[in-house]
């Protein structure tokens, strides 16, 4: 099944403790982003890569690293969590080329975190 | 930078009766592709249509259509014989060339029986 994959689900984490959550998609896509959603302020974006070792900042970039050595993994890293960056965070994916535009994109499941 | 506007943080509509949701946005490019995403309480983003900007001809998806203004910027979601599974949070999205997905920060569907 053509899917992303992020995990844990949901985390909740101490401030300062160094955190990773992973995204892995079987789809070959070469785009992946990861967003984090608010109530009231929707889904921004964090960060995105097009390719193996190409990565950019979103939106709202400020306390997270993301590192894509390989196509199918994106993982994102809170080096020292802060309580502002509790949120409902999502990876998703999507193929890059003439014709990706209509696709939008595969998420996945969102991972709940709650840093205290 | 393009922006996605929804006006309406929640609606409330009856089974079996009509909503429409609204959403405009901005851009410069003349080529580019929207979207509404459903997310209901399991929180999945669920892709329920997409319209492309050269396309006159409004998409539709059995219930789900759209009314797309191409000048106003306009892209408004049609739920007809609304169902109480349609009850969720539906985002409005945009996406140029190989650009960002750019979403609305939503509007909260209700749906009473």
């Amino acid at each position: 099944e053509a899917q992303v994959t992020q995990n844990p689900r949901y985390l909740i984490t101490v401030t300062g403790k160094k955190l990773t959550v992973t995204c892995s998609q079987n789809m070959n896509h070469e785009y992946m982003s990861w967003y984090r959603q608010d109530p009231g302020l929707g889904l921004r974006q964090i960060y995105y890569s097009m390719n193996v070792e190409v990565t950019d900042k979103g939106d709202v970039p400020e306390g997270y690293k993301v590192s894509r050595k390989e196509k199918r993994n994106f993982p994102l890293i809170l080096e020292s969590p802060s309580p502002n960056q509790t949120s409902l965070y999502f990876c998703a994916s999507s193929p890059s080329g003439r014709g990706a535009t209509n696709y939008g994109y595969t998420f996945g499941s969102g991972t709940r975190l709650t840093v205290v | 930078a393009q922006t996605v506007t929804q006006s309406q943080p929640e609606m409330s509509v009856q089974e079996a009766e009509t909503v429409t949701l609204s959403c405009t946005y901005d851009t410069s490019e003349s080529d580019y592709y929207l979207f509404w995403y459903k997310q209901p309480p399991s929180r999945q983003m669920i892709l329920v249509i997409r319209q492309e900007a050269y396309k006159q001809q409004n998409a539709t998806e059995n219930r789900f259509s759209v009314n797309f203004q191409k000048a106003a910027k306009s892209f408004s979601l049609k739920i007809s014989d609304s169902q109480l599974g349609d009850a969720a949070m539906y985002f409005c999205a945009y996406r140029a060339g190989y650009s960002t997905l750019t979403f609305g920060k939503g509007t909260m569907l209700l749906v009473s029986p």
